[in-house]
């Protein structure tokens, strides 16, 4: 079974660092690229981040771009979002997902959510 | 990112067809064929319904459908059953490289 699962949960302080993991199975991971899109709680859906097949290529929305660096490891079926300087708008439930395509928005397996909240 | 504006709410009778549209620019769903939507109940993960404008992922029925005019993309919901009822989010590739997500409509089915 195709799955994603994504790990990392947890309460943070401002300005504090938080790492996402998501962890694939059940695909040739090391051939997608892959995305985390959140969603604020109540809210719309927001990408934040995509990384290619092969780890090289990331880009990232404005809000995160600086704070959050997203990486991969093929040989672990792995992907991860280390998150720094974590501010209180970042609180949201957040999804691994992998991409069909490169270029098209072609995203077809989710993750359940994890979800990050930032409070003091 | 500029989210994509969508109606808050669109609403329809169990059989019924409606349309939800999805405005951008010419920098994001003008310009690229590569607007998805997605569908999400509540408390559920997306769901991929609509890929590169019309085309349909294994599984999804062929009562969704999506169409792109100018800035303006749009999915359609034929033959409307209780079980559609859920979020529908449309989103685009941009000219930045980034991605943008519609604001979000609620289907409510009567």
């Amino acid at each position: 079974e195709v799955q994603l699962v994504e790990s990392g949960e947890g309460l943070v302080q401002p300005g504090g660092p938080l790492r996402l993991s998501c962890e694939a199975s059940g695909f040739t991971f090391g051939s997608y690229w892959m995305h985390w899109v959140r969603q604020f709680p109540g809210k719309g859906l927001v990408w934040v981040a995509r990384l290619s097949d092969d780890g090289t290529r990331a880009t990232y929305a404005d809000s995160v771009e600086g704070r959050f660096t997203i990486t991969r490891d093929n040989a672990k079926n792995m992907l991860f979002l280390q998150m720094s300087s974590l501010r209180v708008e970042d609180t949201a439930v957040y999804y691994c997902v992998r991409a069909a395509a490169t270029i098209s928005f072609r995203l077809d397996v989710w993750g359940p959510g994890t979800t990050v909240t930032v409070s003091s | 990112q500029s989210a994509l504006t969508q109606p808050a709410s669109v609403s329809g009778s169990p059989g019924q067809s409606i349309t939800i549209f999805c405005t951008g620019t010419r920098s994001d769903v003008g310009g690229y064929n590569y607007v998805s939507w997605f569908q999400q109940h509540p408390g559920k993960a997306p769901k991929l319904m609509i890929y590169e404008v019309t085309n349909r992922p294994s599984g999804i029925s062929d009562r969704f459908s999506g169409s792109k005019s100018g800035n303006t993309a749009s999915l359609t919901i034929s033959g409307l059953q209780a079980e559609d009822e859920a979020d529908y989010y449309c989103s685009s590739y941009t000219s930045r490289g980034t991605y943008a997500f519609g604001t979000g409509t609620m289907v409510t089915v009567l």
